[in-house]
């Protein structure tokens, strides 16, 4: 069975640039996994930042951006700030209307 | 402006089974999918499955083959989520989302499998005896 792999825990500097990462166990993330990022901060619902690979959510600033990076999805923050302090989940498109979550990424900003 | 408002927190015995509500206010029933997810206490989030509500076509994880159901009342705007023979590993937040709209064409849009782009408040279900 393959799983969808995040880095479970990152850290940045206020102002810094952080890359976040989804892949798989088996095989190679494209385009055509419909790549998407959501943030969650503690006792609030994820909000969406990220769906098809690279399309931003309405009212996200453009300090977030996605795209594929080798093999991977990514997950660009840039100037990163305090509030950007929270979990990131990746979702995949399996296909045949199956989506599959990440583990998710705690993101330090420090 | 649309928001997803859920149903309140629910206890329950194992064994029994809870129905989770989902009611699109300010709009009527859309193109869109209602997806579930769920997240157990201090874990991640796990895609559960989608509804269309105007279709009534639905899509569910293998690992909840025969214990979901998801239906929806289309005169409400309102889909919901019932899980059967809970266990006190179903305990988490239930979370229901509205899925992303493919293209339009002709006055019709077509609803995208994958992706969400707005979420209800989350609906606590506890399974303890």
């Amino acid at each position: 069975q393959t799983v969808v792999t995040q880095e479970p825990s990152f850290s940045v500097s206020p102002g810094g640039t952080v890359t976040l990462t989804c892949g798989l166990t088996s095989g190679s993330v494209s385009t055509s996994y419909y790549p998407s990022w959501y943030q969650q901060t503690p006792g609030q619902p994820p909000r969406t930042l990220i769906y098809s690979t690279n399309s931003r959510s309405s009212g996200v600033p453009d300090r977030f951006s996605g795209s594929i990076l080798g093999n991977k999805a990514a997950l660009t923050i840039t100037g990163a700030q305090a509030d950007d302090e929270s979990d990131y989940y990746c979702v995949l498109y399996m296909g045949s209307g199956i989506s599959v979550f990440g583990g998710g990424t705690k993101l330090t900003v420090l | 402006q649309v928001q997803l408002v859920q149903s309140g927190a629910e206890v329950k015995n194992p064994g029994a089974s809870v129905k989770v509500s989902c009611t699109a206010s300010g709009n009527t029933v859309t193109d869109h999918h209602i997806h579930w997810v769920r997240q157990a206490p201090g874990q991640g989030l796990e895609w559960m499955g989608w509804i269309n509500p105007k279709s009534g076509v639905r899509n569910n994880s293998k690992k909840f083959q025969g214990r979901v159901i998801m239906t929806r009342d289309t005169a409400i705007s309102t889909a919901y989520m019932e899980l059967s023979r809970l266990r006190s590993d179903d305990t988490a937040v239930y979370y229901c989302a509205r899925g992303i709209l493919g293209y339009c064409s002709g006055g019709t849009c077509y609803p995208r499998d994958d992706g969400f782009d707005m979420w209800g408040q989350g609906t606590m279900v506890t399974v303890s005896s």
